[in-house]
């Protein structure tokens, strides 16, 4: 059965510092791939996907992920935060259904 | 253009209480879909819909039901509230399998 799982359930970062969540996911074909941000008492935005192609996927808000076969692994990555980038962040596979099988999200604090 | 909405926003019952929450959305979308979010399980997949007329069971279809007798609409039913049934609900729907999901904003229920 395809899981995720992000080992990270909370991370600070100093405003202005890179970003780097973390991602694993369980999948026996080509997985296909998201990152959602979720800003408190809010729903659930798309930030990016992967299907296939280059591995090295661009989003909104100048987030990006690459997907690694050889670690199972779709990190998401950050070169600057900005304070209005504290959320929580789900990673998510697609499931057999067409749904979405979602990790259990990593909040992010960032420093002033 | 509203995207997704959800009615109603908050609501608390008690148990054995029953109730129906409402899903909108204005995107001519084809799936539809119910996720609880629970803190620290992420999202899971309650129900789904593929088109007007169907529906298909999720990962915790258990005491909810659902119907889709509208394409616009989606609605999710809880015919003997139980605490466990505490939750945030969220709806989304998409254009097709993977594709990106859109989430309504949310609704709170609280089971006493």
């Amino acid at each position: 059965a395809q899981s995720v799982t992000q080992p990270d359930i909370h991370i600070t970062v100093s405003e202005g510092a890179s970003l780097e969540l973390r991602c694993n996911y369980s999948y026996g074909a080509t997985p296909y791939l998201f990152w959602y941000v979720q800003s408190p008492g809010q729903g659930l935005q798309l930030l990016l996907k992967y299907f296939s192609g280059d591995t090295l996927v661009q989003g909104i808000k100048g987030f990006e992920a690459e997907f690694k076969r050889s670690q199972s692994s779709f990190n998401l990555r950050k070169p600057s935060v900005h304070w209005s980038d504290a959320a929580e962040y789900f990673c998510a596979v697609g499931g057999s259904q067409g749904n979405l099988i979602f990790g259990k999200g990593t909040k992010l604090s960032v420093k002033p | 253009n509203a995207g997704v909405t959800q009615t109603p926003k908050f609501r608390v019952l008690k148990t054995g209480q029953s109730m129906t929450l409402l899903c909108a959305q204005d995107m001519n979308h084809e799936y539809m879909y119910w996720y609880r979010q629970d803190p620290g399980m992420g999202l899971r997949l309650i129900h789904y819909s593929v088109g007007e007329g169907t529906t298909a069971k999720g990962e915790v279809p258990d005491g909810y039901n659902v119907s889709r007798l509208k394409k616009q609409n989606f609605l999710l039913g809880l015919e003997s509230a139980a605490p466990s049934q505490t939750s945030v609900y969220f709806c989304a729907s998409s254009s097709g399998y993977y594709n990106e999901q859109f989430f309504g904003p949310g609704t709170r229920l609280t089971v006493l």
